[in-house]
């Protein structure tokens, strides 16, 4: 069982839908959850982290964390063109100075 | 405020043969992490360097190999390099290594032939 599974998709949504992106976990020791975004040709750049249960919203963006479910999402509210983009969510130990585990990233397209 | 900085952008090698990537971190920054991001795969843990030290490491042969200069800046070696090793290769720079600190470079594209 890999230590963080997540549907590779692709994803694809009209303009101005509500996206829903998932991941689960095995490891109950993992405390920092992140997720990030890359764009194509680049490198990965932080969206969300929180490191405890419950909902986390910044600006279109809503991170959710389900510590008894090992289960954490993403939601994107008005998505735009612009969002389209791989969504990896990264699983991090406590105590810092951990290692990061990625999912495998789910491919997302906001068709205009 | 320069970002996180990655040379070469990409690189052709012949199995067999030796590279080096380079990486200079965040300013502020004093931990380089270094990422294997194979074709559709999310980007798998190589090793930490902090204080010129590792600090840690993921699951990655002996043939790869860091090291971090007093500036902070960081190489990755790979040697012996097998077709297999063809990725993106991603730095991430942070002050103190917690992951939510974590800012990536854009990466080096190897490829081995």
């Amino acid at each position: 069982q890999k230590e963080v599974e997540q549907d590779p998709g692709p994803l694809s949504v009209p303009e101005g839908a509500i996206v829903s992106l998932n991941c689960t976990y095995s490891n109950s020791a993992f405390q920092y959850f992140m997720w990030y975004r890359q764009y194509s040709r680049k490198g990965p750049e932080l969206l969300m982290y929180t490191y405890s249960s419950g909902n986390k919203e910044d600006g279109r963006f809503t991170a959710q964390v389900d510590k008894s479910s090992k289960y954490i999402s993403l939601f994107i509210r008005d998505s735009q063109p612009s969002d389209s983009a791989t969504y990896l969510c990264a699983i991090e130990g406590s105590g810092g100075y951990q290692k990061v585990t990625f999912g495998i990233g789910t491919k997302l397209q906001v068709i205009p | 405020d320069a970002g996180v900085t990655q040379s070469p952008t990409h690189l052709i090698k012949t199995r067999g043969q030796q590279v080096t990537l380079r990486c200079s971190p965040k300013s502020g920054h004093d931990t380089v992490s270094w990422y294997q991001q194979a074709l559709g795969q999310g980007p798998q843990f190589i090793f930490q360097y902090y204080e010129e030290e590792e600090r840690q490491r993921g699951n990655f042969p002996d043939r790869f190999s860091g090291h971090q200069f007093p500036n902070y800046s960081s190489e990755l070696n790979v040697n012996a390099l097998l077709l297999g090793d063809s990725a993106l290769y991603l730095c991430a720079s942070s002050q103190g290594g917690a992951g939510y600190g974590y800012t990536f470079g854009s990466g080096t594209r190897l490829t081995v032939v």
